[in-house]
């Protein structure tokens, strides 16, 4: 089944340490996205990509970074700058050049620090 | 700037009763619409889109949405609700030019009363 993958599921981080989330698709969606949501405040962009080796800063990227080696992977690092990390993270893939369709999600991960 | 507002953040009803959900859009151009469904600790489900072809969009789960672009709103509506049907939504927008990036709303969470 095409899809998008994020793991881990949970994830617990120390103070000071980096983290990677992990999203793969194998639906061959050119666009990646990364959303962190908490309680009342929707989804908020972090980064995005359109094309492999380019993504640009989204609302909030501070503290974050990515990568997009490859057309099914963008992984996103919580560098330890990111002072409240604690929250549910989504990733998301689109195709890129039909704007009316929509972005594809994968079930999060929540990451927690401990 | 693109931007989303749904009115109320939390919306309970009865088992059976109408379901209103409220989607209104600010943008000179209509963007492309999207409703999405999210179940506790999961990712997003997309309920409908609009794509210009028709101002009712019908979508899964009994779900519909009109486009009124006269009132810039893109609400979401259920005849009778199902206690299956609590969950939150999410109401999202896509530029038709530029970026590629989805812009949400922060949420509506519908409670269903037995």
């Amino acid at each position: 089944d095409g899809g998008i993958t994020q793991s881990p599921k949970y994830l617990f981080r120390k103070e000071g340490q980096n983290v990677t989330l992990s999203c793969e698709q194998n639906l061959n969606h050119d666009a990646m996205y990364w959303y962190r949501q908490d309680p009342g405040q929707g989804l908020r962009l972090i980064y995005y990509s359109q094309i492999v080796n380019d993504f640009q800063k989204g609302d909030i990227a501070e503290g974050y970074s990515v990568s997009r080696e490859k057309k099914e992977s963008f992984p996103l690092t919580v560098t330890s700058a990111q002072k409240n990390p604690t929250a549910f993270y989504l990733c998301a893939s689109s195709i890129v050049d039909r704007l009316n369709t929509e972005a594809f999600f994968g079930q999060g991960t929540r990451l927690t620090v401990v | 700037a693109q931007s989303v507002t749904q009115l109320g953040s939390h919306v309970s009803v009865s088992e059976g009763a109408l379901v209103l959900l409220r989607c209104n859009y600010s943008s000179s151009v209509p963007p492309y619409l999207f409703w999405y469904v999210q179940y506790p600790n999961q990712g997003l489900q997309l309920l409908l889109k609009y794509t210009s072809a028709a101002t009712l969009v019908k979508g899964i789960n009994g779900f519909e949405a009109e486009f009124k672009k006269s009132e810039t709103s893109f609400h979401l509506t259920k005849p009778s609700a199902h206690m299956s049907d609590a969950a939150e939504y999410f109401c999202a927008v896509r530029r038709p030019s530029g970026t590629y990036k989805y812009i949400f709303g922060t949420g509506t969470r519908l409670k269903v009363l037995a």
